[in-house]
């Protein structure tokens, strides 16, 4: 089946820096790909919604700024948290849909932890 | 998209059925109905979705009701692997000429507990 890879699966990183995580449909093609958070013991919670070859749509209340997302091809989506703080600690998943079957399922990655020391 | 309630969590013994209960009573005509899961620290993966028909696959069946304001995920003979958050979601059938949004929007989903 289909297969969205997520890169890294875990990171730590000291506070102040950035961080870029990649996600990836490997053998498919999405023109709109999902970023979600989730914080232990909760829910995922949409980010943002990625489009290839324009900006990306952010929900209410999440910084643009602070998590840049570019969807420059339509296999990859980049989600970078600049000048990380402890409290971006936090499980980041990314989701994909085959352009071709946009009413099947969507696939997900395996996830990024994120650990801002 | 139609809001969905579930139980908060549910037990079952390894070997037998698992009835997941889901009740989207404002579902509309075009919404489809969606069954996720998540195991620990993992990404979600798609168990099946229908629209009104009930549907099976290897790995679950959906049984929707009539009035389409309920259904039930049914794992037939749970496994300790079993043990996961299963997400029902609602979510609006994507027009054709669609390529982009259209979101699946997690709730809490029901923690399932599978016990030997």
């Amino acid at each position: 089946g289909a297969v969205v890879s997520q890169h890294p699966s875990r990171v730590i990183c000291k506070s102040g820096t950035s961080v870029k995580i990649e996600c990836r449909s490997l053998d498919f093609q999405a023109t709109t790909m999902f970023w979600y958070r989730q914080f232990p013991k909760q829910s995922l919670m949409l980010m943002a919604t990625s489009n290839e070859g324009s900006k990306a749509t952010y929900e209410q209340g999440v910084e643009k700024d602070k998590f840049l997302i570019n969807h420059a091809s339509l296999t990859l989506s980049t989600l970078t948290v600049t000048s990380a703080h402890p409290e971006d600690s936090s499980f980041y998943i990314c989701s994909a849909r085959d352009r071709g079957y946009m009413n099947t399922e969507a696939f997900f990655g395996q996830g990024t932890r994120l650990t801002v020391v | 998209d139609a809001k969905t309630t579930q139980p908060p969590s549910m037990d079952c013994a390894e070997g037998r059925a698992a009835n997941l209960p889901c009740n989207h009573s404002t579902i509309s005509g075009n919404e489809y109905v969606y069954w996720y899961r998540q195991i620990h620290s993992q990404g979600p993966q798609y168990i099946i979705h229908g629209l009104k028909n009930n549907e099976t696959n290897e790995m679950a069946s959906l049984i929707i009701t009539e009035d389409r304001k309920s259904s039930t995920l049914i794992l037939p003979h749970a496994t300790l692997r079993d043990t996961a958050v299963y997400y029902c979601i609602v979510r609006t059938r994507i027009p054709s000429n669609s390529n982009s949004g259209y979101a699946l929007n997690f709730g809490k989903g029901t923690s399932l507990l599978v016990t030997p």
